[in-house]
């Protein structure tokens, strides 16, 4: 079966304007999570859905928000745009949502902010 | 949540078992230790996790000792294409929240 999606894999912005990223998940899968990795500071957590309810969420200031939809596919949005926000964004798909699925990654969106 | 202690790079020779230490001394009885690898560039890739018992499928083994403050993940086979950057990471038991705390990771190099 196909895997976790994400588009677009690449794409270059500059400080002040917002992007938005999207995350089809693997079919049946209900729980979409969202991190952030960069050099400095590694793969952190952003926030997790799950029945398009946010669940959890890491500490990323308001800039950072995310949706899920009825068919289980996601959007992060990050509005006004810093140079550190330049980072790999990568989405994990679960079936079941609890501490026991297996969590599977996309491929990423790396993101440059000019 | 736990955290996790990891040596920050290991090397392996080409077809000996490459074993990984983890430290998570403040880990709480219903927290998963799971290990995921990443490839340069790539997503994370899931390779095994486990609670008390000894885990073991088709990439790897692992090891968790009795009081659970550490384990071992052993790749009994080393080839060059596990040469990537291994996560042992405590995963949040209570309320099902699909919550990973990435540590630093070991880089492990396979070499022929």
């Amino acid at each position: 079966k196909a895997g976790v999606t994400q588009t677009p894999r690449y794409l270059i912005k500059t400080r002040g304007q917002q992007v938005t990223l999207s995350c089809s998940p693997i079919s049946g899968h209900r729980s979409v999570s969202w991190y952030q990795q960069t050099p400095g500071q590694g793969l952190q957590f952003l926030f997790e859905y799950f029945s398009e309810t946010q669940r959890n969420k890491g500490n990323f200031p308001g800039r950072f928000s995310g949706r899920q939809f009825s068919n289980s596919r996601s959007e992060m949005n990050v509005s006004t745009l810093e140079l550190g926000d330049s980072a790999l964004y990568l989405c994990a798909s679960s079936w079941n949502g609890t501490s026991t699925g297996e969590l599977f990654f996309g491929e990423g969106s790396r993101l440059t902010v000019l | 949540d736990a955290k996790t202690t990891q040596p920050p790079s290991m090397d392996c020779a080409e077809g000996r078992a490459a074993n990984l230490p983890c430290n998570h001394s403040t880990i709480s009885g219903n927290e998963y230790v799971y290990w995921y690898r990443q490839i340069h560039s790539q997503g994370p890739q899931y390779i095994i996790h486990g609670l008390k018992n000894n885990e073991t499928n088709e990439m790897a083994s692992l090891i968790i000792t009795e009081d659970r403050k550490s384990s071992t993940l052993i790749l009994p086979h080393a080839t060059l294409r596990d040469t990537a950057v291994y996560y042992c990471i405590v995963r949040v038991g209570s309320g099902g929240y699909n919550k990973l705390i990435f540590g630093a990771g070991t880089r492990l190099a396979v070499h022929p």
